[in-house]
């Protein structure tokens, strides 16, 4: 079974500068997605971002970008200029690539909880 | 287009009580999901289904139960509330494959 683990309860920054949310996983399948979901005080999860296993290249979406590194299994999140609409608590997802039935679930991590300081 | 809702919103259920979470998408998605978030952990999945009449177990299916008559609905089932149940429930949906999950506004559940 698939792990996912952020090691980091709560992270803060000033607002403008950047910041870093690390993520681990666990799998033994080569072709998975990852992403990063945001849940700001009104819990709603948001789509932040997402990676495919397959793809070298690190996704980027604005002033979110993620450093995948796939030997070593972890996929962090950086925040560029950080604004005060970004605190929220952030989660990492693994869902498999394989398309049988029961491998559409995401498994989530436990988490991290951002504050932005002005 | 109004995504997934949920209803309700807020739910109090003494020990012992059922209730039936409500959760419907117009979206047309074939895939839907029902997730629990206990305080300071990540979503875990308790039941998904893959198409109408088509659900299966997810990591804590023990207390629940679904059904999927249509593909607008999934419903999840409470029987015998107990306060270990106490959470925010989540639904969501997608087409399946690589695409996002699509989440609703949660319930938040407390069990006393």
């Amino acid at each position: 079974a698939q792990t996912v683990t952020q090691s980091q309860p709560e992270m803060s920054v000033q607002e403008a500068e950047t910041v870093t949310l690390s993520c681990t996983y666990d799998t033994s399948e080569s072709d998975y997605y990852l992403f990063w979901y945001k849940q700001p005080p009104s819990r709603q999860m948001i789509l932040v971002i997402r990676q495919e296993a397959y793809k070298q290249q690190n996704a980027t979406e604005n002033r979110f970008s993620v450093n995948f590194q796939k030997a070593a299994k972890s996929f962090s999140l950086k925040i560029s200029d950080s604004q005060l609409g970004d605190a929220a608590m952030y989660f990492c997802a693994y869902r498999s690539a394989t398309s049988n039935f029961g491998n559409e679930k995401l498994t989530f991590g436990t988490g991290t909880r951002l504050t932005i300081i002005p | 287009n109004a995504g997934v809702t949920q209803t309700p919103k807020f739910r109090i259920l003494k020990i012992g009580q059922s209730m039936t979470l409500q959760c419907t998408q117009d979206m047309n998605h074939n895939y839907m999901y029902w997730y629990r978030q206990d305080p300071g952990m990540g979503l875990k999945l308790i039941y998904y289904s893959v198409g109408a009449g088509i659900t299966d177990k997810g990591e804590v299916p023990n207390g629940y139960n679904v059904s999927r008559s249509t593909t607008e609905d999934f419903p999840l089932r409470l029987e015998l509330a107990a306060p270990s149940q106490t959470s925010v429930y989540f639904c969501a949906s997608n087409t399946g494959g690589l695409y996002e999950q699509y989440f609703g506004p949660g319930t938040r559940l407390t069990v006393t």
